[in-house]
């Protein structure tokens, strides 16, 4: 399968510990995006990243979390200390065509459960 | 208010019959993604478009672009179309990785 990939699928954790999501991007692509979604609400944009470039954080993005792409390939995401309210799906999306119109092709999603 | 709408929040429609989801958003955009969204989470992109209409199998997306509106028809519905329609624009001249969903439409498909 040669679609974008997330581990894990399901996280539950208790507050105050630190987590860490992985994303593998379909291979071809250059962008690479990370998304939260609570529950009966859209997907609300994190950040994303040109190659291992991270080129955009969204006010959501709060210094307790921290995106990475160091090799410009897969992409791990962070949270410290986490907080009920951390509670989520993680989404992560990959593209490839640049300018504003590029189709993303998305993840499963790690649901994260903070106790 | 949100800048992307969807109307209905939730829709319950008998196998066969034909379904609108509508989505009206406030920005100026550069193109609008349908997606669909199964339990358990994963999204699929169903259409992405910046004018006219669009057709794959038993589902059409259409824009206007004057209007800020788009609507996803799905014909003959089938029980596998349940799932949360989302709609997600990228605003026009604005970040090029950001795009802003509408909350989705939940449909359910009675047999």
């Amino acid at each position: 399968d040669t679609g974008v990939s997330q581990d894990p699928r399901h996280k539950i954790t208790k507050r105050g510990q630190n987590v860490t999501f992985r994303c593998d991007p379909i291979s071809e692509h250059n962008r690479l995006y990370w998304y939260r979604q609570t529950l009966g609400q859209g997907p609300e944009f994190l950040t994303y990243f040109q190659n291992e470039a991270q080129l955009e954080k969204s006010r959501l993005l709060s210094d307790r979390f921290s995106a990475e792409r160091p090799k410009g390939s897969f992409s791990t995401l962070e949270i410290q200390r986490t907080e009920q309210g951390d509670s989520a799906m993680y989404l992560c999306a990959s593209s490839y065509r640049a300018g504003a119109s590029n189709e993303q092709f998305f993840g499963p999603g790690t649901r994260l459960t903070v106790l | 208010k949100n800048e992307v709408e969807q109307s209905p929040q939730n829709l319950t429609a008998q196998e066969g019959e034909f379904i609108t989801i509508n989505c009206s958003y406030s920005v100026g955009i550069s193109a609008l993604h349908w997606l669909q969204q199964h339990p358990g989470g994963g999204i699929v992109s169903l259409f992405m478009l910046s004018s006219g209409k669009k057709k794959h199998g038993r589902l059409i997306a259409t824009i206007n672009i004057q209007e800020k509106h788009s609507s996803l028809h799905i014909t003959a519905s089938h029980p596998r179309d349940s799932a949360v329609y989302i709609c997600a624009v990228h605003p026009y001249g604005g970040s090029q990785g950001n795009l802003i969903f509408g909350k989705g439409t939940k449909l359910s498909v009675k047999p």
